[in-house]
């Protein structure tokens, strides 16, 4: 499985945009981008996931770059809540019994009053 | 719809005590995942259930962890005997294998196991 990137903790304003980067540099054509957050004393959650277009939800959007060597989570208006660990992940698949999630240290998101 | 269901939330024991910990998934997932977790680091993948086969528990420690899902629905972890490293959140997740293949992972809050 292609390996992550992630700074380990950024900070946001509340009422700003978050945007979380992530290096995938070895990524390969068929595996997929997930994003995850997990807050504290929680188990993590899904956010959104994509292969190579940008992807958009209720929650947050997901850029991913033509080479698709980098994306970048946005949350466009980030709350106190958003205060969490980010996961970014690449998987070979989106589903089925070979879907599994490996899990690296993530981003540490801290969104200030 | 409730979501996947752990017990206990804690757990403190001395090493060299047994423990389990169970895992109710989301009605209709077929597959169940137990992962750890240690402080400050993500979720680790211990085993992976499809119904009630084991898919894949290529990392877990198998002369002191042993996991079973009779009956492919509630699932059961148990450690026998504890070392203080296994002290850890150990974390349940289910997904629905769909024909769509674009599966999410459901998580449970977890179950907090000290070992002293």
């Amino acid at each position: 499985d292609a390996k992550t990137t992630q700074p380990p903790s950024m900070d946001c304003a509340e009422g700003r945009a978050a945007n979380l980067p992530c290096n995938h540099s070895t990524i390969s054509g068929n595996e997929y981008v997930y994003w995850y957050r997990q807050i504290h004393s929680q188990g993590p959650q899904y956010i959104i996931h994509g292969l190579k277009n940008n992807e958009t939800n209720e929650m947050a959007s997901l850029i991913i770059t033509e080479d698709r060597k980098s994306s970048t989570l946005i949350l466009p208006h980030a709350t106190l809540r958003d205060t969490a660990v980010y996961y970014c992940i690449v998987s070979p698949t989106s589903g089925g019994s070979n879907y599994k999630l490996t899990f690296g240290k993530g981003t540490l998101l801290t969104v200030n009053p | 719809e409730a979501g996947v269901a752990q017990s206990p939330r804690y757990k403190i024991i001395e090493k060299r005590q047994s423990v389990a910990f169970w895992c109710n998934p989301i009605s209709g997932h077929a597959t169940l995942y137990w992962y750890q977790q240690i402080l400050g680091q993500g979720p680790k993948l211990l085993i992976q259930f499809q119904n009630n086969g084991v898919v894949d528990d290529s990392q877990l420690p198998k002369d002191r962890f042993s996991a079973e899902r009779l009956k492919g629905v509630d699932s059961t972890l148990k450690i026998q005997p504890a070392k203080l490293e296994d002290s850890a959140v150990y974390l349940c997740a289910s997904s629905l294998v769909s024909v769509s293949f674009t599966d999410t992972q459901y998580f449970g809050p977890g179950t907090r196991l000290t070992v002293l």
